[in-house]
């Protein structure tokens, strides 16, 4: 069964340091692995999106690394903002005759205060 | 400014009536998506669609109802037959359905009275 884990669930962290959220997959065959932050009531935005042969790629302050063959992927914020507080959601994607099948994680909740 | 619209943003149902959530979008995309999200539960897809007058189901499909009479259009109606409805309804579209972007509009939150 196609599964995305990620970890921690929550964090809470003051501002201005980094932290690093983890998400293991067992998707299968593997298309693309996308990190989105989604606020409250909101809709999800695209962080990054990276193919098998990447393993890293940056946003600003966010960087992705992806290991595919340990299904291993980390997101990383540096140098936290009170706007980072949102959840975290790693999605990862294979591609079918119907177009992309997309597995999304539970999310890692961020709270990044004063 | 390009973008899709969900409305209405916070949505009452009550018991036996069927509700319509809409979704326009005017990014020229091809490919249109409805999901549900509840706590503690990742994204589940409940419909796609990836032309005009075709819509395929997703996992969750039962007790919902699409249609796609235009490409900028994909409405979603939550039926009386989906006997836990109350969720935050996401919708999204990407250029194809092979397409790696997807765009998600803000959301309707749908809740039974």
């Amino acid at each position: 069964k196609n599964q995305v884990e990620q970890s921690p669930q929550s964090l809470i962290i003051l501002e201005g340091k980094n932290c690093t959220l983890q998400c293991n997959y067992t998707v299968s065959p593997f298309s693309n692995l996308r990190w989105y932050k989604q606020d409250t009531g909101r809709g999800p935005v695209s962080l990054t999106i990276m193919t098998f042969s990447e393993n890293t790629k940056s946003n600003g302050r966010y960087t992705a690394t992806l290991d595919a063959d340990t299904k291993q992927s980390s997101l990383h914020i540096t140098a936290s903002q009170l706007s980072d507080s949102a959840s975290y959601i790693c999605v990862v994607s294979t591609l079918t005759g119907g177009g992309n099948k997309l597995t999304f994680g539970t999310g890692t909740q961020l709270k990044v205060e004063l | 400014d390009g973008g899709i619209t969900q409305s209405p943003k916070y949505l009452f149902r009550k018991e036996g009536q069927n509700v319509t959530l809409s979704c326009e979008q005017n990014l020229n995309h091809d490919a249109m998506y409805w999901y549900r999200q509840d706590p503690g539960q990742g994204l589940r897809l409940i419909y796609y669609s990836q032309i005009v007058n075709d819509f395929q189901k997703g996992d969750i499909a039962e007790g919902y109802s699409v249609s796609r009479e235009k490409k900028e259009s994909f409405p979603l109606t939550v039926t009386s037959a989906q006997k836990n409805p109350t969720a935050f309804y996401l919708c999204a579209s990407s250029i194809t359905a092979a397409n790696y972007g997807y765009t998600f509009g803000s959301g309707t939150r749908l809740t039974v009275v």
